[in-house]
């Protein structure tokens, strides 16, 4: 059972534009989210994060969004820069237990 | 750097062969996890460890075994390989406990089983 689902398997986008990394969950409990940038062969890079108590947290060009009534969690990333291009998990916590998504891969055009 | 620190990084073996992985956490970090990663998928959770104890299973194999030891520090120990554990295995911490907090992962060690 997929708790945290990504349904985008991939996304491109032009330099400078904005990207828009999208994710759903279905289990109300979750009280932590997470983004993660990966690229091949290195470990997940931690992101940003949101607790379930806000709707926004920014950091930088990162910015997460949350929608608890729809069970949706938004990165959005303004600018978007060549070096953006990684796969991108999310990931939803509930007690320090961590589900993640199966990752979209962003590519960033120059 | 997370502070996650992970060896090898790089291991051959063959199949039937054992082999273990080991793991430190970030320092003031009481809960280790490890993940695996096969052909660029998605991150497959096989265990949890918090302060010593087991803490959550997940898609871990009845092959592979873990434990984290008094001074934290944990040990995936994956025997009778065959070629399908070819994979990344990854290992994180978090401070743990009842609050959520950020998950920091290691580099990783790539398994490569012939």
């Amino acid at each position: 059972d997929q708790q945290v689902k990504q349904n985008s398997p991939s996304l491109s986008v032009q330099e400078g534009r904005i990207s828009i990394l999208n994710c759903d969950y279905t289990n109300s409990m979750f009280d932590y989210f997470l983004w993660y940038k990966k690229y091949p062969a290195e470990g997940p890079t931690f992101l940003i994060s949101i607790s379930s108590i806000k709707d926004k947290n920014e950091d930088g060009r990162f910015t997460v969004f949350l929608n608890k009534s729809a069970k949706h969690l938004s990165l959005h990333i303004v600018p978007s820069q060549p070096g953006d291009s990684a796969v991108y998990f999310c990931a939803a916590s509930a007690r320090n237990q961590f589900y993640f998504g199966t990752g979209t891969s962003l590519t960033v055009i120059p | 750097d997370s502070g996650v620190t992970q060896t090898p990084k790089h291991l051959i073996t063959a199949t039937g062969q054992r082999v273990t992985l080991r793991c430190s956490p970030r320092s003031g970090d009481l809960s280790v996890y490890w993940y695996q990663q096969s052909l660029d998928q998605g991150l497959q959770f096989l265990i949890q460890y918090y302060n010593g104890e087991e803490r959550a299973k997940g898609n871990i194999l009845e092959r592979f075994s873990a434990q984290q030891f008094p001074d934290l520090h944990s040990e995936l120990n994956l025997s009778s390989l065959e070629l399908g554990d070819s994979a990344l295995y990854f290992c994180a911490s978090s401070v743990g406990g009842q609050r959520s907090g950020e998950l920091f992962f290691g580099e990783g060690s790539r398994l490569t089983v012939l």
